[in-house]
């Protein structure tokens, strides 16, 4: 099962920033929030993840609170290309299984209209 | 070049028939799995294989078997296959050794429909 909580859909404007909210207030200590997102069919881009510290590169900044309960993705000038599915997931052990995997939920639509 | 590639791109292909995706990448991973995603966009984990032995083997009908003859390459051959099985399925790759701090690359996945 997921164990994070996003809206189901949000709009942004063409040139400002969307900021993606995320909850996921039973990760662990040493689980990873990870961030994707997929255009149309294609396959899941990656974009950012991290563990405790706020992360940026070149596609996006993420936000981690100090407990750890919760996240923002940014993206700090939405294009039109950037309309997509965004998936936040804590990356986690399979149940009953040796190895982890991403798992994920519905995401959050992001429509960037201009 | 691309990272993780799968083939085909499209299977078109009727009731009761045998087919195979392949995969591979170039990544130098050591950890490949397969997801499915379903008419309704649920992407949900399959298998998945690292260092060519089976790690991750979810509630998947044993008519279908991941092969993975080397680190850097994932078959999926599916038996007697059926209308449900229609679907996108994408393959991914990752670096085990850094643990769970490792992303995943996904292939462009294979769009399966089953007549």
């Amino acid at each position: 099962d997921a164990k994070t909580t996003q809206p189901p859909s949000m709009d942004c404007a063409e040139g400002r920033a969307a900021n993606l909210p995320c909850n996921h207030s039973t990760i662990s200590g040493n689980e990873y929030v990870y961030w994707y997102r997929q255009i149309h069919s294609q396959g899941p881009q990656y974009i950012i993840h991290g563990l405790k510290n706020n992360e940026t590169n070149e596609m996006a900044s993420l936000i981690i609170t100090e407990d750890r309960k919760s996240s923002t993705l940014i993206l700090p000038h939405a294009t039109l290309r950037d309309t997509a599915v965004y998936y936040c997931i804590v990356r986690a052990r399979v149940a009953n299984q040796a190895g982890t995997a991403l798992i994920f939920g519905k995401g959050t639509t992001l429509s960037v209209s201009s | 070049d691309t990272a993780v590639s799968q083939t085909p791109k499209y299977l078109v292909t009727q009731m009761g028939n045998d087919k195979s995706i392949k995969c591979e990448q170039n990544l130098g991973h050591d950890t490949m799995y397969w997801y499915k995603q379903d008419s309704k966009k649920f992407l949900k984990i399959m298998f998945s294989y690292n260092n060519k032995e089976l790690i991750i083997n979810e509630t998947v009908p044993n008519r279908f078997s991941p092969k993975s003859p080397d680190k850097a390459h994932l078959n999926l051959h599916i038996n007697s296959l059926e209308l449900g099985d229609s679907a996108v399925y994408f393959c991914a790759s990752s670096q085990w050794g850094t643990g769970v701090g490792s992303p995943l690359h996904f292939g462009n996945g294979t769009r399966l429909t089953v007549t």
